[in-house]
């Protein structure tokens, strides 16, 4: 099956920094989304981005589909934005079920 | 009620018991999903339905008994479960192949369960 790896794993920063984390993935998908993780174990939907780019306030992502990656970008940190980061890609037909990659865990400190 | 809706929010239950976690979403959406998250392993697919057929079963032990009687519902029994098998229990939605738009998932805010 598709394999999913997240970078980095870990990353601690300060309030106000900007941060890049990424998402390799081992063949074609047809859906690609970057979750949040609350403390709560919500999944919160960020992007659906299986190509291209799209902004959403401080966070933008981009989705180079020939390349097989993709980049999630949160800029001018906040607290809130603490917690874990996934991304999950289909490389089926649709409603295939997503993989899911081990995720970036981010603190933003104060 | 909007989005994704699961009950119960947190579980506890012995390994003789037999429970049943309930899924249901509001988006008109035609293909549902479980997935477990264990604390040392990634977000895993346990089963797809689409248009209320199981589309996809990934291997897991029978012990989990999923159940869709209609678009907008999805079980999954639980019976003899063992403890390794605690973990938080999400479910989703999306589109399936014969909707229109695309296969954007939402998900519940999942079910904690913890197997004594």
């Amino acid at each position: 099956g598709i394999q999913v790896e997240q970078s980095p794993p870990d990353l601690i920063l300060q309030e106000g920094a900007n941060s890049t984390l990424r998402c390799n993935f081992s063949d074609s998908v047809n859906n690609l989304q970057w979750f949040h993780q609350n403390p709560w174990g919500q999944l919160i939907n960020l992007f659906y981005i299986p190509s291209g780019t799209k902004q959403n306030g401080r966070l933008s992502a981009t989705t180079v589909a020939t390349e097989r990656y993709s980049l999630l970008y949160i800029s001018s940190s906040q607290t809130t934005d603490s917690g874990v980061y996934f991304c999950a890609v289909d490389s089926g037909g649709g409603a295939d079920g997503l993989t899911f990659g081990k995720g970036t865990h981010l603190i933003i400190q104060p | 009620e909007t989005g994704v809706t699961q009950t119960p929010r947190h579980l506890v239950m012995g390994m003789t018991n037999k429970k049943s976690l309930k899924c249901e979403q509001h988006l008109g959406h035609n293909a549902m999903y479980w997935y477990k998250q264990s604390a040392k392993k990634p977000l895993e697919l346990m089963f797809v339905y689409s248009l209320e057929e199981r589309v996809e079963n990934n291997s897991v032990p029978s012990r989990f008994s999923p159940e869709c009687p209609n678009s907008s519902h999805l079980f999954l029994h639980l019976h003899t479960l063992q403890p390794e098998d605690s973990a938080l229990y999400l479910c989703a939605s999306s589109q399936g192949p014969s909707g229109t738009g695309d296969y954007e998932q939402y998900f519940g805010p999942g079910t904690r369960l913890t197997v004594t």
